[in-house]
C-alpha cells in the first residue's frame, strides 16, 4: 500500500486567485494522477501526473486551468489557476505504486471558491 | 470503457450480509472488475477486484457470473462503518479509473 497526504486540506479562496496543492507519497509510485469531486458527485479524472513531461489531461480539462507538476516518483502538485465558483470541489491525489496495481487515494483537499 | 448500472441507493440492517449489486453487460474479456468505496468525507478505498474467478479477502467477497456480465459485492457482516458510496469499475489492470455514479449504502442500526 501508499501512505498519502495532501496539503493543504482545505482553503477559501477568493476568485481570480489560483491556488496550488501538493500531493506527498510514502514510497516511490508508478503512476500519479488528479481527480476532482464537485458537491454531491462522483469522482472526475482531471489528468494523470508525468514525471519528467507533461501532464496527459482528460476531455474537459487543459494546463492552462489545471497545471501539473511532478519532479520525482513522490511528489506531485495541482493548481488552480484563476479561479472562479465553479471550481469549488474536492480534489483528489491518487497513486498506483506498480504498473497493474490497485490504486491508492489521498484525503483530498476541500476548496471552496468564493 | 465499459459501462456500468448500479442502483443508486440500497438499505442494509447491521450484522446482516450486504449484497450490491453490478452490471457490466459491455465489460470485454481482460477487463477486470473493482470494487471501491468512498466513506463521507474521505477519499476512495480499494475493495477488491476480480476477472472470472469469485474472489475473497479480508473485507468482501466479489461473485461474477460465468458470463462476466454481472457482479455483486459482499459485505458478509454489515457494519456501521461501511456506510459508504461503492462503485464497480471495470478496467484494464493498467487503464485509469473512471468512477460512475456507485450505490450509496445505508447500514440501519
Amino acid at each position: 500500500s501508499a501512505v498519502i497526504s495532501q496539503k493543504p486540506s482545505r482553503d477559501i479562496c477568493q476568485r481570480g486567485t489560483s491556488l496550488t496543492i501538493q500531493c506527498q507519497v510514502d514510497s516511490q509510485v508508478t503512476m500519479m494522477f488528479w481527480y476532482r469531486q464537485q458537491p454531491g458527485q462522483s469522482l472526475t479524472l482531471i489528468a494523470t501526473a508525468n514525471q519528467g513531461s507533461e501532464a496527459t489531461y482528460e476531455s474537459g480539462f487543459v494546463i492552462d486551468k489545471f497545471p501539473i507538476s511532478r519532479p520525482n516518483l513522490t511528489f506531485s502538485t495541482l493548481t488552480v489557476s484563476n479561479m472562479s465558483p465553479e471550481d469549488s470541489s474536492i480534489y483528489l491525489c491518487s497513486v498506483e505504486p506498480r504498473m497493474r496495481e490497485t490504486q491508492y487515494f489521498g484525503p483530498g483537499t476541500r476548496l471552496l471558491v468564493l | 470503457d465499459a459501462k456500468t448500472t448500479q442502483p443508486p441507493s440500497m438499505d442494509c440492517a447491521e450484522g446482516r450480509a450486504a449484497n450490491l449489486p453490478c452490471n457490466h453487460s459491455t465489460i470485454s474479456g481482460n477487463e477486470y472488475v473493482y470494487w471501491y468505496r468512498q466513506i463521507h468525507s474521505q477519499g476512495p478505498q480499494y475493495i477488491i477486484h476480480g476477472l472470472k474467478n469469485n474472489e475473497t479477502n479480508e473485507m468482501a467477497s466479489l461473485i461474477i457470473t460465468e458470463d462476466r456480465k454481472s457482479s455483486t459485492l459482499i459485505l458478509p457482516h454489515a457494519t456501521l462503518r461501511d456506510t459508504a458510496v461503492y462503485y464497480c469499475i471495470p478496467g484494464g489492470r493498467d487503464d485509469k479509473i473512471i468512477f460512475g455514479k456507485g450505490t450509496r449504502l445505508h447500514i440501519l442500526p
